[in-house]
């Protein structure tokens, strides 16, 4: 099955600066690659997500890139705010399957 | 539209109950999962419903049976609960393949 390496585990940036956090895959035919953001004690929430025909997608201070050859990508957020912190996952979905496979999570911490 | 719900909020259960834990969209969505999240693992598959009718195990199935009672309604059963059934248990759905999943508040279970 799909394997899914996120890190760092955890991230701490000071408010203003820039966060970047990686996922890698394993299975090359994976298409869908979401990010999830859950605050403490919440559900998780969609924030950006990318399929595999695109190489970057940027929504106001998020964008997301992927690299399809290196089977990665990464989720970039910039000017950090303190409601910035929470924690993220990436996930990754295989060519005409329902199953998201989901990394471990970076919790972030923005330093105000 | 009150979205994805699940009942209830919180349940203790000794070892060996049984329970089911209730899960509705209002989204006319087809598709319905059930995650579970535990510590530093993120979120893992249980099993998931592609649509009405159809339900298949994902990633971690033993022990939990799924119903989906028609389009709105899945839920989760636990036959006879062990400690390491522990967790915060998550229901989505989504309105295609690799699409969005909007998830429900959760339901945190607690087996002694």
């Amino acid at each position: 099955g799909e394997n899914v390496e996120q890190h760092p585990s955890t991230l701490s940036v000071q408010e203003g600066d820039s966060a970047v956090i990686k996922c890698t895959y394993s299975d090359s035919a994976s298409n869908y690659f979401p990010w999830y953001k859950q605050e403490l004690g919440k559900r998780p929430q969609l924030i950006i997500d990318i399929r595999s025909n695109v190489g970057e997608k940027k929504d106001q201070r998020i964008a997301v890139t992927l690299n399809k050859t290196a089977k990665h990508f990464s989720l970039h957020i910039t000017e950090t705010q303190p409601e910035d912190s929470a924690v993220y996952f990436c996930a990754v979905s295989g060519a005409g399957s329902y199953q998201l496979t989901f990394g471990k999570g970076t919790k972030l911490s923005v330093i105000p | 539209n009150a979205g994805v719900t699940q009942t209830p909020k919180f349940q203790v259960l000794k070892t060996g109950q049984s329970m089911t834990l209730q899960c509705a969209q209002d989204m006319n969505h087809n598709s319905m999962y059930w995650y579970r999240q535990d510590p530093g693992m993120g979120l893992r598959l249980i099993y998931y419903s592609a649509s009405e009718g159809t339900t298949d195990k994902g990633e971690v199935p033993n022990g939990y049976n799924v119903s989906r009672l028609n389009k709105r309604e899945f839920s989760l059963r636990l036959e006879s609960a062990a400690p390491s059934q522990t967790s915060v248990y998550f229901c989505a759905s989504s309105d295609r393949l690799a699409g969005e999943q909007y998830f429900g508040p959760g339901t945190r279970l607690t087996v002694t």
